[in-house]
């Protein structure tokens, strides 16, 4: 059974940083590009970021670029965002998700709020 | 960017009817089109990938059409557990998802 377990989440201060980690099990994590997306609370879902199966390529929203970081370990089965200089506005649960058909697996989410 | 445009924001229907979600792109998008729903506080679902694709358990009852950038998603008669929030999302040029419908009972 595909399963998606993110942890990580927390509260943080603006401009503090995080580490979310997504832990891959029930398929060959090496062999499927991974995702990253996030909702805020009440609202829709926004795609954040992407990394290519070997981990060599990644891609972000322009609304994170230069600030998060995607990176995955395939030894260990385990994808990471590393976040950095957080606004109150990366208030949200963050889903890491596989890309089979489409965003066919997701993981429950974890909630991080960047407040003061 | 791609944007991606559902309608209607909310949409009230009874158990059993027929119900068909709008989505556009502001630009083609070929075929790269999945929809998802959401049940409140749980995990997006994928239920269609590439416009008119089921995912694998998913019942036939939901189904997608389209190409370029409009696209429907229709479920053919409502079930209690069909009430939900759906997005549409395109694939084709990063990953653009609508705002979200909400189906509610009426």
């Amino acid at each position: 059974e595909v399963q998606l377990v993110e942890s990580g989440g927390g509260v943080v201060q603006p401009g503090g940083s995080l580490r979310l980690s997504c832990a891959a099990s029930g398929f060959t994590f090496s062999n499927y590009w991974m995702h990253w997306v996030r909702q805020a609370p009440g609202e829709g879902l926004v795609w954040v970021s992407r990394i290519s199966s070997d981990g060599t390529n990644t891609m972000y929203a322009d609304s994170v670029k230069g600030r998060f970081t995607m990176s995955r370990d395939n030894a260990k089965n385990t994808l990471y965002l590393q976040m950095n200089s957080l606004r109150v506005e990366d208030t949200a649960v963050y889903y890491c998700a596989r890309y089979g058909s489409a965003f066919d697996y997701w993981g429950l989410g974890t909630l991080i709020t960047v407040s003061s | 960017d791609i944007q991606m445009t559902q309608s209607p924001f909310t949409l009230s229907a009874s158990v059993g009817d027929r119900v068909t979600i709008t989505c556009r792109a502001s630009q083609t998008v070929g075929d790269w089109l999945a929809w998802y729903q959401q049940r409140p506080g749980k995990v997006p679902k994928l239920l269609i990938y590439k416009t008119s694709n089921l995912q694998i358990g998913v019942p036939a009852r939901f189904s997608g059409s389209g190409y370029g950038t409009e696209f429907t998603l229709t479920i053919s008669s409502l079930q209690p557990d069909d009430f939900a929030t759906y997005y549409c999302q395109q694939y084709n040029e990063y990953y653009t998802f609508g705002q979200g419908t909400k189906l509610e009972i009426k």
